[in-house]
Order: C-alpha cells, then structure tokens, then sequence
C-alpha cells in the first residue's frame, strides 16, 4: 500500500523564522492532508489538497501539493509559540482509509 | 455537538489484565478507525470500520479485537495486555469518501506495568 513519508522527524525553530516540513510519497496520491496535534491533545484536520500543484494558505501557513501528486510541503512563516505541536500528513487510498506520516515535532524557541 | 467521544481518557493495566476502549460519534460518520500513538511512530492503524458489522485488519492489529456495535460505537479489546501496548489510542471518524477528513477523539492514555 501506500506510504507517506515525513521530514524532518523533530524541528527546533527560533520565534520569528520560518521552516517547512515536507511529505514525501513513491505513489501518486489522490489527495493529501495535514493534521496538527498540540502537546497533549489529539489531531486536528487543517487542509487538504486535491489538485496537481495546489497551493493553499491559512494565514502563516502556506501548503502545497506537488505537480506529480507525490509530495507535498508545510511552510510556516514567522514563526510563534502558537505553532507547537506535531504537524502530520496523510493521504486517503482508494478504500477512503487515511495513512498517516510520522510527523514533524516542532519545538519553538523563544 | 460532542464529535468523537473516547472512554477513559486514562488507564493502568497490569500485564494479562484485559480491559476495552469504548468510542462513539455523533456525526452519522460510516467510517470509524482505532489508531496507536507511539512516539517517532505516527499514527498506525489498528482496525478500520468501513459501516456498521465490517471490520478490517489495519497495520497493527496483533493483541487487539474491535467491536462495530452499531453505526456510533466502535469499541476496542485488548484480551491479554502486554508492556507493548503501553500508547496513547486514538479513535477517528470519516465519511466514506475519497477527499475526506478524519474527526478524533481526546485520545485514551493506556500504560501496561
């Protein structure tokens, strides 16, 4: 079956700098989404992309899906404590079950 | 509007000690999922529910038994607990359908000593 793979696993970021955590498929993916968990809490849908080379933005989180349907990437500007927690990909497969990626810890520093 | 309620939210076992998760939604979703949460590890699929009397094997469903009661409940039985199931579960929801999103549960944080 499918498999979505993420990096990086951890990702320590200064409070004002931005970074991006990418979602990485050997597959053509029919959709991907990204979930975020906070500390302690459970995962929480934040988008999903459908269409080849899709670019979406919710304020200072810009996603992207690949022109192949391959990958995928989550770039956060400017970081703000806000933005803790686990960032998690995942795609749906033609039974409509989610296969979730490892997921990037982001830890922000002050 | 509850969502994707989980029962308990804490749980200590002794090894060989049996106990079962229970889940339910409010959300007339078909689909029901149990997922694992270990750390570096994800989320793995336990056990799919596709509708009410269906039940799949997912990536990890060694140890474990679930139960689709009826189209909200989707329940969890560890038989035997083992150390090796000492996770936080998860229990999601969808509807059936290719572009979808899964609704979780507060999660249920299960230590095995």
């Amino acid at each position: 079956g499918q498999q979505v793979m993420q990096i990086p696993q951890y990702q320590h970021v200064q409070e004002g700098e931005d970074f991006t955590t990418y979602c990485n498929s050997s597959t053509t993916l029919s959709n991907i989404q990204w979930y975020k968990q906070r500390p302690g809490g459970h995962p929480v849908f934040l988008i999903q992309l459908v269409k080849s080379g899709e670019v979406k933005k919710q304020k200072r989180l810009t996603f992207q899906f690949g022109e192949a349907k391959k990958n995928s990437s989550l770039h956060i500007t400017a970081t703000q404590t806000t933005d803790v927690g686990t960032y998690f990909c995942a795609a749906t497969d033609s039974w409509g079950k989610f296969q979730f990626g490892a997921g990037t810890q982001v830890v922000v520093t002050p | 509007n509850a969502g994707v309620t989980q029962t308990p939210k804490f749980q200590v076992l002794k090894t060989g000690q049996s106990m079962t998760l229970q889940c339910a939604q409010d959300m007339n979703h078909n689909s029901m999922y149990w997922y694992r949460q270990d750390p570096g590890m994800g989320l793995r699929l336990i056990y799919y529910s596709a509708s009410e009397g269906t039940t799949d094997k997912g990536e990890v469903p060694n140890g474990y038994n679930v139960s689709r009661l009826n189209k909200r409940e989707f329940s969890l039985r560890l038989e035997s607990a083992a150390p090796s199931q000492t996770s936080v579960y998860f229990c999601a929801s969808s509807v059936v359908s290719l572009n979808t999103e899964a609704f979780f549960g507060q999660g249920t944080r299960l230590t095995v000593v």
